[in-house]
């Protein structure tokens, strides 16, 4: 079946560390998404990407970077963690542009 | 750029009751409305979704309305039961940037038994 996943689940890094987050899906989905998730914030928007080559800031993009080098796969990377960035993340992908269908989360702490 | 509202941000029924949610937003070139749910440690998930086009749309026990001049629109769960207990999060999508959505805070939704 085609699914939307995440990795690692879990991940602790230290404050200046650069971390890499991936987001694979195999829907042939041209629209990924990345969004992080706060106590009473909702999902806030990082990053998102339409198709190959394309990408773009969302709400909260500052410290944040992404590359699209292929359909299947959207990577969003933390070029110098902070402890701001601590944060459970969230990548999704949509093909019509409407319902978008979530991975299992990445719950990333930086100490 | 879009900004959506949402209250309550918690709501404590009794088994068996009516809730609502409600969500309000900013642009009025909005025209796709969906309603994800979010249970403890898990993705959210689509439960229902209205665009522009139509007022209301109903789905068993749960049902959204969409008042455009108003620029609000709602979630309606009738019959509660323990397992609707999650949280809810209504977003909203606006023409120009149709793949984005714009999530509101979230309403922690207890169904008491």
């Amino acid at each position: 079946d085609a699914e939307i996943t995440q990795s690692p689940r879990h991940k602790i890094t230290e404050t200046g560390r650069q971390v890499t987050l991936a987001c694979h899906q195999t829907w042939n989905h041209n629209n990924m998404f990345w969004y992080r998730q706060d106590l009473g914030h909702g999902l806030r928007l990082i990053h998102y990407s339409y198709g190959v080559q394309d990408t773009n800031k969302g709400e909260v993009s500052d410290g944040y970077s992404v590359s699209r080098s292929n359909t299947e796969d959207l990577p969003l990377t933390l070029e110098s963690a902070a402890s701001s960035q601590t944060s459970v993340y969230f990548c999704a992908s949509s093909e019509e542009g409407y319902e978008q269908y979530f991975g299992p989360g990445t719950r990333l702490t930086v100490t | 750029g879009e900004n959506v509202e949402q209250h309550p941000s918690t709501l404590s029924v009794q088994e068996g009751d009516s809730a609502v949610i409600k969500c309000t937003y900013s642009d009025s070139a909005s025209n796709y409305f969906p309603w994800y749910k979010q249970e403890l440690g898990k993705r959210p998930q689509l439960i229902i979704d209205i665009r522009s086009n139509v007022g209301e749309k109903k789905d068993q026990r749960i049902a959204v309305t969409l008042n455009k001049t108003a620029k609000h629109f709602s979630l309606h769960i009738t019959e509660t039961q323990p397992e609707d207990s999650a949280v809810y999060f209504c977003a909203a999508s606006s023409t120009g940037s149709a793949r984005q959505l714009t999530f509101g805070s979230g309403t922690q939704l207890t169904v008491l038994p």
